[in-house]
């Protein structure tokens, strides 16, 4: 069974630009949830998506966004970055039911520059 | 709020040896869970130990097991005949029971000697 797949793997943008982000669960899993990794505030959670609807959602601007589509395909964005949004994001599936374990992806990591 | 702390930054294991990972937590729920994660230098967080809070055995996978202390609020981490392949960033992680938000600890870099 292929694990979670995340892309692009890395990427350079500039202040005030936005980005998009994308995740593929494992197959069969209907929730994906992102986290933020910086080495000053460590893993941060952003949001959760499970069947298309956001829920949960972490203590983030509105800038950071997502959505999640019909095959649980799951985007991020984030719109006007700053410099501090450069870091490791992570994206984790799991079934989203009483199955709670989360499996992550590889990362995509952002410098904003 | 729900807090999980690590308080060893970094430690060190001669290969072969048992090594001990600590991790505290705070929450006034009753139904959570509480995670190991490890992330090598290829950054792949990767599972390695889950505990129910509703269950009172400690969890083992192979050379990984866990003390679960559930009233000290201590889930701590034991690796057995340590591997070289197991030097990672080790995250300590808690998970509410009525929502799926990871919360973690800030990780112990743990080093295997040969």
């Amino acid at each position: 069974k292929a694990g979670v797949t995340q892309t692009p793997r890395y990427l350079i943008k500039t202040r005030g630009q936005q980005v998009t982000l994308s995740c593929s669960p494992i197959s069969g899993h209907r929730s994906v949830s992102w986290y933020q990794q910086t080495p000053g505030q460590g893993l941060q959670f952003l949001f959760e998506y499970f069947s298309e609807t956001q829920r949960n959602k972490g203590n983030f601007p509105g800038r950071f966004s997502g959505r999640q589509f019909s095959n649980s395909r799951s985007e991020m964005n984030v719109s006007t970055l700053e410099l501090g949004d450069s870091a490791l994001y992570l994206c984790a599936s799991s079934f989203g039911t009483a199955n709670y374990e989360q499996y992550f992806g590889p990362g995509t990591r952002l410098t904003v520059t | 709020a729900q807090t999980v702390t690590q308080s060893q930054p970094e430690m060190s294991v001669q290969e072969a040896e048992t090594v001990t990972l600590s991790c505290t937590y705070d929450t006034s729920e009753s139904d959570y869970y509480l995670f190991w994660y490890k992330q090598p230098p290829s950054r792949q967080m990767i599972l390695v130990i889950r505990q129910e809070a509703y269950k009172q055995q400690n969890a083992t996978e192979n050379r990984f097991s866990v003390n679960f202390q559930k009233a000290a609020k201590s889930f701590s981490l034991k690796i057995s005949d340590s591997q070289l392949g197991d030097a990672a960033m080790y995250f300590c992680a808690y998970m509410a029971g009525n929502n799926r938000k990871l919360i973690w600890g800030l990780g112990t870099s743990l080093a295997v000697n040969p």
